[in-house]
């Protein structure tokens, strides 16, 4: 079982809400991503969590918060967002660490008002 | 992390074998090559990744040079399925291996 499940799948918010991305995986993976893609742009990596520590932030603004309370779960919280924060947000994993191949969910489509 | 350099677009019949190029003239040694797809509005898919020989799975065949400066990925019975952008990343060693997505090509099958 390569899946990886995301949800919601789309997210309408103001920019005064707070939401969460939910990303998930059972394939025992310890490492796993968060991803914003633009529309007509190649994906660009936000975080990196290893072993359930956050490893790696790509200067991210705070108004995007991660968590990774398990080694199946990774959440994305979100705060005071923009309307160019609007993409797609996509969650992947890996067995233990970034050298290795990643497999990615379906995405949550996010458009902030 | 190694730079690479894609075509931004291609055509391929269907039925036809699609032949996707990269460049990757700055690869070390050590780099491993994968390819990646993303067909319209969905994740990412990995297909398949090489480091010196040649590698073929399910999905597709990937020829590297005996430099290890470009490979081709090759699939070799295109379908309509297969229109995509198409990624091909050279992760880097150390601690960096960050998936680094160029434009990629964006590979359309007619029929």
């Amino acid at each position: 079982d390569t899946e990886v499940t995301q949800t919601p799948k789309h997210l309408v918010m103001g920019m005064t809400n707070k939401k969460s991305l939910k990303c998930e995986q059972h394939m025992g993976h310890r490492a796993m991503y968060w991803y914003k893609q633009k529309a007509k742009k190649p994906p660009e990596l936000m975080f990196v969590y290893s072993y359930e520590k956050l490893s790696i932030n790509e200067s991210v603004p705070s108004r995007f918060s991660p968590e990774c309370p398990n080694s199946s779960l990774l959440n994305l919280h979100l705060h005071a967002l923009q309307p160019e924060d609007s993409a797609l947000y996509l969650c992947a994993s890996s067995p233990f660490s970034l050298k290795e191949t990643q497999y990615f969910g379906p995405g949550t489509r996010l458009l902030v008002l | 992390d190694a730079k690479t350099t894609q075509p931004p677009s291609m055509d391929c019949a269907e039925g036809r074998a699609a032949n996707l190029p990269c460049n990757h003239s700055t690869i070390s040694g050590n780099e491993y090559v994968y390819w990646y797809r993303q067909i319209h509005s969905q994740g990412p898919q990995y297909i398949i990744h090489g480091l010196k020989n040649n590698e073929t799975n399910e999905m597709a065949s990937l020829i590297i040079t005996e430099d290890r400066k470009s490979s081709t990925l090759i699939l070799p019975h295109a379908t309509l399925r297969d229109t995509a952008v198409y990624y091909c990343i050279a992760p880097g060693s150390g601690n960096t291996g960050k998936l680094i997505f160029g434009q990629g090509t964006t590979l359309q099958v007619k029929p």
